[in-house]
């Protein structure tokens, strides 16, 4: 079945950066895009971004644009984020998810990454 | 920016309906979608399109959308409904989620 596994928690100190991936299996990369979704401690989601797995094209949210990239590697299926000039602020559970172009939505999660931003 | 609001917090007893809303500038033009996230697990989608279900999902869930407004409702609801729902749509190509809703079941 369609699954997303993502790395590992990170601890990282202000000015660092961090890099996620998110392994996906069990359907055809190539016809869905990805979503990065985080969530700090106690609060809602927040949309960061996409990547299509057809071609690469990215969208980012204005708040994070030149902080966030966003990248693919067709060959083992695996979607990368990184996050430069981390911030307290940043620290949050970073989601991945499948963008269903035909649903609109968000239909595969993966089980997220904690990332802590702390000297 | 585009903005959804929810009501922080919907309170319903079991067996009863619970209705969630989320409003938008002319949301009923787009579509919606809702998520259901139990503490410390994942999202998971329980509506697309404004009305559809995936399949796994309970028929207890239903959505619409008209106008500014997007609606949840769970009938019948039970204890392990209880958790945080969010709506969510896209704008200018850019995802836009609710603050999202806790519901308890008392």
């Amino acid at each position: 079945q369609a699954q997303l596994v993502q790395s590992g928690a990170e601890v990282k100190k202000p000015g660092a950066s961090v890099k996620v991936s998110c392994k996906a299996s069990g359907y055809s990369f190539s016809s869905y895009g990805i979503t990065w979704v985080r969530q700090a401690p106690g609060q809602g989601l927040e949309w960061m971004g996409w990547i299509s797995g057809y071609n690469g094209n990215t969208n980012s949210a204005q708040k994070l644009q030149g902080r966030v990239t966003m990248t693919t590697d067709t060959t083992t299926t695996t979607v990368y984020m990184a996050l430069r000039s981390l911030r307290s602020d940043d620290t949050a559970v970073y989601y991945c998810a499948r963008w269903a172009v035909d649903r609109d939505a968000l239909d595969i999660w993966g089980q997220g990454t904690m990332v802590t931003v702390s000297s | 920016s585009y903005e959804l609001t929810q009501p922080p917090s919907v309170s319903v007893s079991p067996g009863q309906t619970a209705t969630i809303t989320c409003s938008g500038s002319k949301l009923g033009d787009k579509y919606a979608c809702w998520y259901q996230q139990r503490p410390g697990q994942s999202p998971v989608l329980v509506i697309y399109h404004d009305t559809e279900r995936p399949s796994g999902i309970p028929d207890r869930f239903s959505g619409s959308n008209s106008g500014n407004t997007a609606t949840l409702t769970i009938s019948g609801t039970q204890a392990m409904d209880e958790a945080d729902y969010y709506c969510q749509a896209w704008d200018s190509r850019a995802g836009v989620f609710g603050g999202g809703t806790k519901l308890t079941v008392l």
